[in-house]
């Protein structure tokens, strides 16, 4: 089980925009930044959002992160097919003294 | 962009040490921190640990006491050594351009991973 919760799936047609929620404690995304990164099938982890909502260059602005509390949300807007991947939220966690990921999304484009 | 190749034996005996090598191209990894995080088969992302290049350390206290990071400037590379392996220690083991400073933590970029099995 994974420091950080995500839904295990979510899933939404093309063109729609779709939430995923990473929901923390006060240790970790209550008081770190929270990094977004996107896996395509049988690849490396890409970072999609970093610091407050920024994004690497080439990351199209259909990608924004946000965070409320100790929980952080991606959103990913205009839904294409090349979006189907699994999705993991990390952060620092100051209680455990260690990087901590969400246990990942996978999304599917209906 | 640095562009990052792991590179080590894809099958390791149980209780014996892992040894990877994260080489790095088309940029220098001076002056920049690199982890090395992994992923078993269907599972997670889960952070080993990170290292500088004046050798400054650190480790996931789960994995502290099997674990060393080193940096080999002249040739551009990291390296992880991974002590007592078990079962467990199967994954893909993932170099990773990082910054973990105060409360930002991203990594970026990655290498493609390279995959080790740990079996007799």
């Amino acid at each position: 089980q994974s420091v950080l919760t995500q839904p295990p799936s979510v899933s939404a047609a093309p063109g729609q925009k779709v939430t995923i929620s990473c929901s923390g404690s006060s240790s970790n995304i209550g008081s770190n930044y929270v990094s977004w990164y996107q896996q395509l099938p049988v690849a490396a982890p890409k970072l999609l959002i970093y610091e407050r909502n920024k994004r690497p260059s080439g990351i199209p602005d259909r990608f924004s992160g946000s965070k409320s509390g100790t929980s952080a949300t991606l959103d990913i807007a205009g839904l294409q097919t090349g979006d189907e991947a699994d999705y993991y939220c990390g952060t620092w966690d100051s209680s455990l003294n260690e990087v901590v990921f969400g246990g990942g999304t996978k999304l599917t484009v209906l | 962009q640095v562009l990052l190749q792991e590179s080590g034996p894809g099958l390791v005996k149980p209780s014996e040490t892992l040894s990877l090598t994260c080489t790095a191209s088309g940029g220098s990894i001076l002056s920049y921190k690199w982890s090395w995080i992994r992923q078993s088969a269907g599972k997670g992302l889960e952070w080993i640990g990170r290292t500088d290049t004046t050798g400054n350390t650190k480790y996931n206290p789960s994995l502290k006491t099997r674990v060393t990071m080193s940096v080999d400037k002249s040739r551009n590379r990291i390296s992880l050594t991974l002590k007592s392996v078990t079962d467990a220690d199967s994954a893909v083991y993932y170099c990773a351009r990082s910054t973990i400073l105060g409360v930002l933590t991203w990594f970026d970029p990655w290498g493609q991973g390279t995959l080790v099995t740990v079996s007799s």
